[in-house]
């Protein structure tokens, strides 16, 4: 099983300033997607293939890495990203996901 | 708009069955790999399962594999999650979710059914 570790684990920024949430892999995977998760509400896809963006994602976030280690990055924090955020692969059975990141505002 | 709508979630005792069921709308069901992900209180996101356009194919992970049955009926749009000797460590959120164009991310999510194991 690849097991999907995501660092920090919580963290805080103030509106403006760039995040960056890095999720690395036990082993090699072909591409990582991210998913956002407000508070009380279902996940949202926000990033596919490594580094595309969903439909509607605001091009404030990017994706990037390849082999074991990926990034997801907001430019420019806004209050309304405040969530906890996930990795997920599906190189290899079974599909498993990072345990997440918790992103508050300053 | 895509609609996902789980129903048949609630309390059950441990060792026992419970069905859950997930209306689609909005979008071609058949078309489209299906799963359920679920979530334990205040825990991160699991994978449970995951079908195939025909149903002939099915995934799951070690943890609910031969006790968890995850089934489609393309005629209705609909999903469903037969889950079977039921554990206290299958509390949780169970979500049902599309798989998209690529297959292995999931861009559609439902508003999640809460599933309680306890006697």
């Amino acid at each position: 099983e690849i097991v999907l570790t995501q660092s920090p684990t919580t963290t805080a920024a103030s509106p403006g300033e760039k995040v960056t949430i890095t999720c690395l892999a036990s082993s090699s995977v072909s591409n990582m997607y991210w998913y956002q998760q407000k508070s009380g509400a279902s996940p949202k896809l926000l990033i596919y293939s490594t580094s595309s963006l969903a439909s509607g994602v605001p091009d404030r976030f990017s994706g990037s890495g390849s082999g074991t280690s990926y990034s997801l990055t907001i430019n420019t924090m806004e209050a309304e990203d405040a969530a906890t955020y996930y990795c997920q692969q599906w190189s290899s059975n079974p599909l498993t996901f990072g345990s997440g990141t918790k992103l508050e505002i300053k | 708009e895509v609609q996902l709508v789980e129903s048949g979630g609630g309390l059950v005792q441990p060792g026992r069955s419970l069905k859950l069921s997930c209306a689609a709308s909005g979008f071609t069901f058949s078309n489209y790999y299906m799963a359920w992900v679920r979530q334990a209180p205040k825990k991160g996101l699991e994978w449970v399962a995951t079908i195939s356009t025909s149903g002939s194919r099915t995934y799951y992970p070690d943890s609910v594999k031969g006790r968890f049955t995850i089934s489609r009926d393309n005629a209705k749009s609909s999903l469903y999650l037969q889950m079977n000797s039921l554990k206290s460590e299958d509390t949780a959120t169970y979500y049902c979710a599309r798989h998209g164009d690529y297959g292995y991310e999931m861009d559609a999510w439902g508003q999640g059914a809460s599933v309680t194991v306890s006697s």
